[in-house]
Parts: C-alpha cells; structure tokens; sequence
C-alpha cells in the first residue's frame, strides 16, 4: 500500500532557484495538506486543499504557491528559494471529517543555500 | 494563534521506567491527537482523544484527555527501547472543508537499553 507519495526525497538549492514537491495519495481522499517540519516548531501548515479544485493558506504561505493536479496529485512550488526555506517538507492526506487520520507522507529533505 | 506547548521536549531514560509527556494549551479542541514520528518518516497517528476526561490505551501507553479538553498527557509504563522516537501532540480543528492541526513542537524521547 502506497498511501502518501513524495518525491524528491532530497534537494540541495542554490538562492533563488525554484523547484517543485510533488505528492500523490492513492487513498482517494478529498483534503491535502502540505507542512513543514523545523526544529522546535513542530509542523506547520503551508498550504491545504480540502478538495480537487480548491487551494487556500495555512499558517505560513509566504515564498509558496500549490496546485492541486486532480483528487490524487498536490503539488507545491517554491518560486526563488530562500535559505528559511531550508526544512522538512511533508504532504498529508485526510477524508474531510474532523478527527479523522491524516496520513503523512514520508519527507522531503530541502537545503537552500 | 492557537499554541500547543509539549514537555519536555527531550527526555531520555532508562529501559523500564515510567514517563509522563504533557501538552498543554489556552485554547479547546474538539479533539486531540497523538502521534509518533520515526527518523527519516513522517507522523503516524497512535489515537485520537475526544471527550474530556477521556482515558485511551493502547499496550502501555496510556493517553488522557483534560476535563476542559485544554490539555492531554501521553504516560508510557515500563519503557522500551522500541519507544524512542518523537511524539508529537496536535489540536484537531476546523478549516474551510478540510481539518486544521495545531502541533506541539514535540518531545523527542530515548530509551536507553
């Protein structure tokens, strides 16, 4: 079982280069999430999707943009990365009803320098 | 901002001790969730806690929810080597059609053998 698919799993970028994380679920929910992980700080939340078609901010969107491709792709791209930039990123996948599990993906390590 | 506030953050003992993690906030959750977090992996959800007062087990972890559902403590009885990791906890709220997860920034627990 696949669940949540991130890749790359590691990325070294220079300032100002831009990349994008792509992430697919294959559990077919209608909400996607995208985090970052730094230390200290547990995950917060950059971007979410709660359904094919709608995109809107979290808690720290500034230097991000996503698009969610269709029900089982999210995406999220960093325009001209930043050495803040440099963190954990996870993606997330949940049926819509609170409480529910939201099931992580396994990481994606990103370095700007 | 809704805060979650985990202690300790680093915790390490010896194999078969007892230990207490706490999580704590000024605001309420309609539920709270723990989760345990591998090296080079993302959260996986342990339980789900929605009642206050409510008390969940599972083998030898031990997870209460406080009476004004403010706050919540992991208890993990006769520790093992096979429980270090980070436990993170996360208040369960409300976003536009998707789920809002607040996370603690984690405590990060080693079993020494």
């Amino acid at each position: 079982n696949a669940g949540v698919t991130q890749t790359p799993k590691f990325q070294v970028l220079k300032t100002g280069q831009s990349m994008t994380l792509q992430c697919a679920q294959d559990m077919n929910h209608n909400s996607m999430y995208w985090y970052r992980q730094d230390p200290g700080m547990g995950l917060r939340l950059i971007y979410y999707s709660a359904s094919e078609g709608t995109t809107d901010k979290g808690e720290v969107p500034n230097g991000y943009n996503v698009s969610r491709l269709n029900k089982r792709e999210f995406s999220l791209r960093l325009e001209s990365a930043a050495p803040s930039q440099t963190s954990v990123y996870f993606c997330a996948s949940s049926v819509i009803r609170a409480g529910n599990t939201i099931y992580f993906g396994e990481g994606s390590w990103l370095t700007v320098v | 901002t809704q805060l979650l506030e985990q202690s300790p953050q680093f915790l390490s003992i010896q194999e078969g001790e007892n230990l207490t993690v706490y999580c704590n906030s000024s605001s309420v959750f309609s539920s709270l969730q723990w989760y345990r977090q591998e090296p080079g992996e993302g959260p996986v959800l342990l339980v789900t806690v929605v009642t206050g007062g409510e008390v969940k087990k599972l083998k030898r972890l031990t997870f209460q929810f406080g009476d004004a559902r403010k706050d919540s403590s992991l208890h993990i009885t006769a520790a093992q080597p096979g429980d270090t990791g980070l436990y993170l906890c996360a208040g369960v709220g409300h976003l536009r059609g998707a789920q809002k997860l607040v996370f603690g920034q984690g405590t990060r627990l080693t079993i020494n053998p």
